[in-house]
């Protein structure tokens, strides 16, 4: 059983599209993460949620917005690609938020055309 | 802030090589200290952890000490394999809500 999923895997699309990315956890844990990772394997955390809530949010382009429907699931839609959107995304998720483990996702390869 | 600097690679080495790779930190606060590791095409995965100062994390013959004098977190090994090459990420966390702070990685590339 995938402890943390995200769908798809993949996803090529044209600038100025809108997509989104889906993850997935069954570990039971409160708090889950979004992670873009650029390519010179540089991680930096977009946003975090607990419970359904949002508790951090860094400096992310409003064209990105996370929705966390139940505490299982946190989506990340994209409006308006750009070049520069292009990384892998991770989402993660842990415990309590509390100096835990991350348990991370495989990662979506997002590239923009 | 809080802050993870690591050493920039890339790491070549030969098989049965000892690895040194290492991690200082800066934090406000008693932080808990990562070692992530990222294989080709894989997600990051826990490595080893530590939550206090003098505590040694190990796992799969890795092993690294929290030393809270000199603020460091230095991951060893003493004979890689080529199984190992991978990108090793050193992380801090201080608590609560707080974000996990991560270094730039470290890749690791072992040689037959």
């Amino acid at each position: 059983d995938t402890a943390v999923s995200q769908t798809p895997k993949y996803l090529v699309t044209q600038m100025g599209n809108d997509k989104s990315i889906k993850c997935e956890q069954n570990l039971g844990h409160d708090t889950m993460y979004w992670y873009k990772q650029d390519s010179k394997k540089f991680l930096k955390i977009m946003f975090s949620y607990n419970n359904k809530e949002l508790i951090i949010n860094e400096t992310v382009p409003n064209r990105f917005s996370p929705k966390s429907p139940d505490k299982a699931h946190l989506n990340l839609h994209i409006n308006s690609l750009e070049l520069g959107d292009s990384a892998v995304y991770f989402c993660a998720s842990s415990p309590s938020g509390i100096a835990d483990t991350q348990y991370f996702g495989p990662g979506t390869r997002l590239t923009v055309l | 802030g809080n802050s993870v600097t690591q050493m920039e690679g890339p790491v070549t080495l030969s098989e049965e090589a000892f690895l040194t790779i290492n991690c200082t930190y800066t934090a406000t606060g008693y932080p808990s200290l990562f070692w992530y590791v990222q294989y080709p095409g894989e997600g990051l995965q826990l490595l080893l952890k530590a939550t206090k100062a003098d505590d040694k994390g190990s796992n799969k013959g890795f092993e690294a000490t929290y030393r809270k004098e000199t603020t460091s977190f230095h991951l060893e090994k003493g004979s890689v394999q080529v199984s190992d090459s991978a990108v090793y990420f050193c992380a801090l966390h201080i608590g609560g809500y707080q974000k996990v702070t991560f270094g730039i990685g470290t890749k690791l590339q072992v040689i037959p």
